[in-house]
C-alpha cells in the first residue's frame, strides 16, 4: 500500500461528459502528480501541483484542468470527453516538489476511465 | 524519435538469470525513474537517480549522465520479478516516459 488514495477505481461514461478523478496523497507529501496512461500513448505527464500552487505543466489537454485543495487532496476534471481519453490516471505524490517529478514517487492504484 | 528510449522491448529469462534493462534519454533531466508496474496495473517506484548508483535488494541502477544512459540490473531474478519495467526522465514540464521492457521470469 502506497498510501495514496485514488477514486473512482473504475468509471464507464458516454463522449462528451465531464467526469472529476480525486486523489488523496500519502500524509504528508506536498506534491501531487498526474499521469495518463493510453495503449497508443503509453505514459504521460499531465500536470503537478505543489502545496496548492500549479508547479508543473506537461501535456495536458486544454479540456482537463486540475486543482489541489488545502488540505493536499487534489481532483483532476476531465470534460468534453471523446473516445481517445479512455485510459489509466494515475496519480503520485512525493515529498519533495520545488523541481517537479524529482522526489521519490508514491502512486496510487489508477483509475480506469472507459469513454463509450 | 522519442525522448526516453528503452531497450530491450521484451525480455524472457530462466529463475536465476542476471538481467539488464537499458534507457537512453535525449533530454535534459533532473532526475531518472525506474518503476514497475505489475499485470494488475499498479505502479510501483523503485529508484530514482539523479547520479552514480543506488542498491535495494536484488535490484540495482546506475545512470551516467555524460552518456545519457541509465541500466536497471536485477541478480538472481525471480518469476516474481515478471512485470513491466519503465525508465521516465525529464525535468519541470518536461518528462518523459520510456514505452516499457517486460520482463519474464520462468521458474
Amino acid at each position: 500500500d502506497s498510501g495514496v488514495t485514488q477514486t473512482p477505481k473504475h468509471l464507464i461514461t458516454a463522449t462528451g461528459q465531464r467526469v472529476t478523478l480525486r486523489c488523496s496523497p500519502r500524509s504528508g507529501d506536498l506534491s501531487v502528480y498526474w499521469y495518463q496512461q493510453s495503449l497508443d500513448q503509453g505514459l504521460q505527464f499531465l500536470i503537478q501541483y505543489y502545496n496548492g500552487e500549479e508547479r508543473a505543466k506537461g501535456n495536458i489537454l486544454e479540456r482537463f484542468s486540475a486543482q489541489q485543495f488545502p488540505d493536499l487532496h487534489s481532483e483532476l476534471n476531465l470534460s468534453s470527453l471523446e473516445l481517445g481519453d479512455s485510459a489509466l490516471y494515475f496519480c503520485a505524490s512525493s515529498v519533495e516538489g520545488r523541481t517537479a517529478n524529482t522526489g521519490e514517487l508514491f502512486f496510487g492504484e489508477g483509475s480506469r476511465l472507459t469513454v463509450l | 524519435k522519442n525522448e526516453v528510449e528503452q531497450s530491450p522491448q521484451n525480455l524472457t529469462a530462466q529463475e536465476g538469470e542476471f538481467i539488464t534493462i537499458n534507457c537512453s534519454y535525449s533530454v535534459g533531466i533532473s532526475a531518472l525513474h525506474w518503476l514497475q508496474q505489475h499485470p494488475g496495473g499498479g505502479i510501483v517506484s523503485l529508484f530514482m537517480l539523479s547520479s552514480g548508483k543506488k542498491k535495494h535488494g536484488r535490484l540495482i541502477a546506475t545512470i551516467n549522465i555524460q552518456e545519457k544512459h541509465s541500466s536497471l540490473h536485477i541478480t538472481a531474478s525471480h518469476p516474481r520479478d515478471s512485470a513491466v519495467y519503465i525508465c521516465a526522465a525529464g525535468t519541470g514540464n518536461q518528462f518523459y516516459f520510456g514505452t516499457g521492457t517486460s520482463l519474464t521470469v520462468i521458474p
